[in-house]
């Protein structure tokens, strides 16, 4: 069945270094979004990507949508202790969505 | 975007017991989801809930032990039934916009002692 794997599971930053997180799916997707999760909190959507090749930006973060519509990336430059989470991304398909094991951050100041 | 209310926002429950919890959306919505999440861990699907129709469960999930109601276009329940300490988790409910993005609710933590 459909899988969308993220990696790493976790990542520890001092704050200012960057920090990427990677989606893979085992199909491909009609659109991929990824929502950040704060700790004690609840998803919050960030983003949606729909084109093949689409790279999106946020301030400090950048989003990519992989030429095949299989992978997707978050990139956060400079990070900060605000950026403090869990990033999961969401792939598409048919309506129905797949989330990712997620990529918990931690920041250290 | 969506603003949503969920009750309780969380609840100590003895086995055997079931809870319902409510979510509530400012706005009418067609599609809303269920969710549980185990601490550190991914979102796992439970089942749609559809105005007018019975909801739709994922595989693992039974009506039996999770029915679902849906009222109208802004509210929704869950009931959690014969609850074991294995229920134990977080239960989020979400809404889905015209343009697929999902709003997630606050969540309710429920422990089953």
């Amino acid at each position: 069945g459909q899988q969308v794997m993220q990696i790493p599971q976790y990542q520890h930053v001092q704050e200012g270094e960057d920090f990427t997180t990677y989606c893979n799916s085992s199909t491909t997707l009609s659109n991929i979004q990824w929502y950040k999760q704060r700790p004690g909190g609840h998803p919050v959507f960030l983003i949606q990507l729909v084109k093949s090749g689409e790279v999106k930006k946020q301030k400090r973060l950048t989003f990519q949508f992989g030429e095949a519509k299989k992978n997707s990336s978050l990139h956060i430059t400079a990070t900060q202790t605000t950026d403090v989470g869990t990033y999961f991304c969401a792939g598409i398909n048919f309506n129905k969505f797949y989330f990712g094991s997620g990529t918990k951050l931690n920041v250290k100041p | 975007s969506a603003v949503i209310s969920q009750k309780p926002s969380r609840d100590i429950c003895q086995r055997g017991t079931s809870l319902t919890i409510q979510c509530q959306v400012d706005s009418q919505v067609t599609m809303m989801f269920w969710y549980r999440q185990q601490p550190g861990q991914s979102l796992t699907l439970i089942a749609t809930a559809n105005q007018g129709s019975e909801a739709t469960y994922e595989s693992g999930f039974v009506i039996d032990k999770f029915p679902i109601s849906r009222p109208n276009l802004t509210f929704s329940t869950l009931t959690v039934s014969n609850m074991s300490p294995e229920d134990s988790s977080i239960y989020l409910c979400s809404v889905e916009t015209a343009d697929y993005e999902q709003y997630f609710g606050p969540g309710t933590r429920l422990t089953v002692t």
